[in-house]
């Protein structure tokens, strides 16, 4: 079964810098996708950025980022120039290729000092 | 453009009443449903999952049950709500094989937050 590991329940950041959140994740399939999701006090999810697993070329969306190692199964997010708005719990996700199944992992809480 | 509801919006119940909560997409067909809880800062556990009607998918056994009357409406159902079935409830929907998603990525509805006295 695949896992999906954040290991900062935490992180902060001042506004206007850049930080970067961590996901690792376990899988012996070669086709899946990666996802970043973001909730914020509302608890709405929001996709911020996908990641196929056969492409090279890290995603980027805006100010959002991603680092995509495939053997080292990581992926995380940088966010840069952070804003207020971008306080709130940011979700890592895997998708199978062949499942309908996203596995998330526990949440990173990022807060957005002015 | 593609839109998925939720209600209601919060709900306060009694133990040991019942439950159901109601979600439906629309400008979409044939979408795999998804329902997740989410406890208070907590991450999100698969509940349960559907392929198609009266297609269900169970991923934790409990005391909740989910229906798929029609196409693209997804039902939770508890016949006697627990104080642990408090919690944040979301749906969510993907679409499979072809369409705009082809990475099967889920789409959240807005949720219900479900308090349990």
């Amino acid at each position: 079964a695949q896992t999906v590991t954040q290991s900062q329940p935490e992180m902060s950041v001042q506004e206007a810098e850049t930080v970067t959140l961590s996901c690792t994740y376990d899988t012996s399939e070669s086709d899946y996708y990666l996802f970043w999701y973001k909730q914020p006090p509302s608890r709405q999810m929001i996709l911020v950025i996908r990641q196929e697993a056969y492409k090279q070329q890290n995603a980027t969306e805006n100010r959002f980022s991603v680092n995509f190692q495939k053997a080292a199964k990581s992926f995380s997010l940088k966010i840069s120039d952070s804003q207020l708005g971008d306080a709130a719990m940011y979700f890592c996700a895997y998708g199978s290729g062949s499942a309908r199944q996203l596995t998330f992992g526990s949440g990173t809480q990022l807060t957005v000092l002015p | 453009s593609q839109t998925i509801h939720q209600w209601p919006a919060t709900l306060v119940q009694p133990v040991g009443s019942p439950l159901s909560l109601e979600c439906t997409v629309e400008g979409t067909s044939n979408p795999n449903l998804y329902w997740y809880r989410q406890a208070a800062g907590r991450g999100l556990q698969l509940l349960f999952y559907s392929v198609g009607i009266g297609q269900i998918s169970s991923e934790v056994p409990q005391n909740l049950s989910a229906s798929r009357p029609q196409d693209r409406q997804f039902i939770l159902s508890s016949k006697k709500l627990l104080l642990s079935d408090s919690g944040f409830y979301l749906c969510a929907w993907s679409d499979w094989g072809g369409g705009m998603n082809l990475y099967n990525e889920q789409f959240f509805g807005p949720g219900t937050r479900l308090t349990v006295l």
